[in-house]
């Protein structure tokens, strides 16, 4: 099954763009993934469902400052403008026939 | 708008039970598979257990197999998660999830979780 590698940490200035990154481990470059947010104390928030071709779709009200990209076994997130609220844990997800699979997550401070 | 409301979970003393039930509504429930998603004080995320639309398949991580038990009732809208023979590394969150197909997928929806403590 896959494994989802994840910094576990990234900083980034008010105002600016971070890109996060989620690696799938070799013989699974192909995976569809998922990104969730989770901001301090709060439950876990579906950002977008992320093709290996780039093309994503984003959950319910998720700004427009998100977004998805990919290449080869890296699955991206890219937050533009970033806001105080964005500083979050960042977590991947990917599934494989019986079992959902997450990623360390990558927790966000903003500068 | 998808809304998920796991009931209150509480402390439990170790090699008790507990069971958890999940509330949905905002979507066609008996359409969706569910999954139950735990964190730890401090950690990050890790997959629990899921069932398909239907009820006819159920799925666990290794950790829980055996101990824990999902089922749904889709004339209710309602997830469970019945766990029994609690240990103390069962300490967590515990977040209902929405999946996005019928049977194991990636979460598409999450409830607000519910804290469950085994500790004597």
């Amino acid at each position: 099954q896959p494994v989802l590698t994840q910094s576990s940490s990234a900083s980034a200035s008010l105002g600016s763009s971070v890109k996060l990154t989620c690696t799938l481990s070799s013989g699974h470059s192909d995976y569809i993934i998922a990104w969730h947010l989770q901001q301090p104390g709060k439950a876990p928030r579906h950002l977008m469902r992320l093709e290996g071709s780039g093309s994503y779709n984003k959950g319910s009200g998720v700004p427009d400052r998100f977004a998805g990209s990919s290449s080869g076994a890296d699955r991206y997130l890219t937050i533009s403008n970033l806001q105080s609220e964005d500083e979050a844990d960042y977590y991947c997800e990917t599934w494989d026939t019986n079992t959902q699979i997450f990623g360390g997550g990558t927790k966000l401070t903003v500068l | 708008e998808v809304r998920l409301v796991e009931s209150e979970g509480g402390l439990v003393q170790p090699a008790g039970s507990l069971r958890l039930s999940c509330a949905a509504s905002g979507f066609t429930f008996s359409s969706y598979a569910m999954s139950w998603v735990r964190q730890a004080p401090g950690k990050g995320l890790e997959w629990v257990s899921t069932i398909s639309a239907s009820g006819g398949s159920t799925y666990y991580a290794d950790s829980v197999k055996g101990r824990f038990t999902i089922s749904r009732d889709n004339s209710k809208n309602t997830v469970y998660l019945q766990m029994n023979s609690l240990r103390a590394a069962d300490t967590a969150v515990y977040y209902c999830a929405k999946d996005r197909g019928t049977t194991v997928t990636a979460v598409d929806s999450w409830g607000q979780g519910t804290l469950v403590t085994v500790s004597s």
